[in-house]
């Protein structure tokens, strides 16, 4: 199956630094999605972006399908950015394949 | 409010008991998936369903089960054969292949 490696696995920020975070994929998709994971465990859809570039208030991505990877960038972090954001992918063959996930931590 | 509601939220079950997990949705949605989270892990696909009556096994399958009678629901059960119950459960739904998914509020299964 498809192969979703996410780097860095931690970071850790100052409020107001900005930061970016990679989704390597093994395989063509037609389906890249970026999920935040707060610590309750919730998980909240950032973005759908199969390919381009797309921006919501401080958070953007790029995709480049072309050469498998996907970028997440925060800029002008906060506490509230603090969780765990994960890539998630899928072939068209069935369902999304997550990767291991970027444990952020946003400190004051 | 459209959403997906998983209940019960916490659930602690003995050893060799079947015990089953609430996934609704009001979205109208036609797709919905089940995925199993460990401590520091990403998501694993237990089940996936695309359509009412049809369910397809996921990486994860063995020890649970699944049925999708109603487009609103799709309910996992948790199985005595299953070796290592103690997860984060979460269901999710979506429009189908292609859509962005919306997920629940997840259930944290103990087994005491």
């Amino acid at each position: 199956g498809i192969q979703v490696e996410q780097s860095p696995p931690d970071l850790i920020l100052q409020e107001g630094a900005n930061s970016t975070l990679r989704c390597n994929f093994s395989d063509s998709v037609n389906n890249l999605q970026w999920f935040h994971q707060n610590p309750w465990g919730q998980l909240i859809n950032l973005f759908y972006i199969p390919s381009g570039t797309k921006q919501n208030g401080r958070l953007s991505a790029t995709t480049v399908a072309t050469e498998r990877y996907s970028l997440l960038y925060i800029s002008s972090s906060q506490t509230t950015d603090s969780g765990v954001y994960f890539c998630a992918v899928d072939t068209g063959r069935r369902a999304l394949t997550f990767g291991s996930g970027t444990r952020l931590q946003v400190q004051p | 409010d459209g959403g997906i509601t998983q209940s019960p939220k916490y659930l602690f079950r003995k050893e060799g008991q079947n015990v089953t997990l609430s996934c609704e949705q009001n979205l109208n949605h036609d797709a919905m998936y089940w995925y199993r989270q460990d401590p520091g892990q990403g998501l694993r696909l237990i089940y996936y369903s695309q359509i009412v009556n049809d369910f397809q096994k996921g990486d994860i399958a063995e020890g649970y089960s699944v049925s999708r009678e109603k487009k609103e629901s799709f309910p996992l059960t948790v199985t005595s054969a299953q070796k290592n119950p103690t997860a984060f459960y979460l269901c999710a739904s979506s429009m189908g292949q292609g859509y962005g998914y919306t997920f629940g509020s997840g259930t944290r299964l103990t087994v005491v």
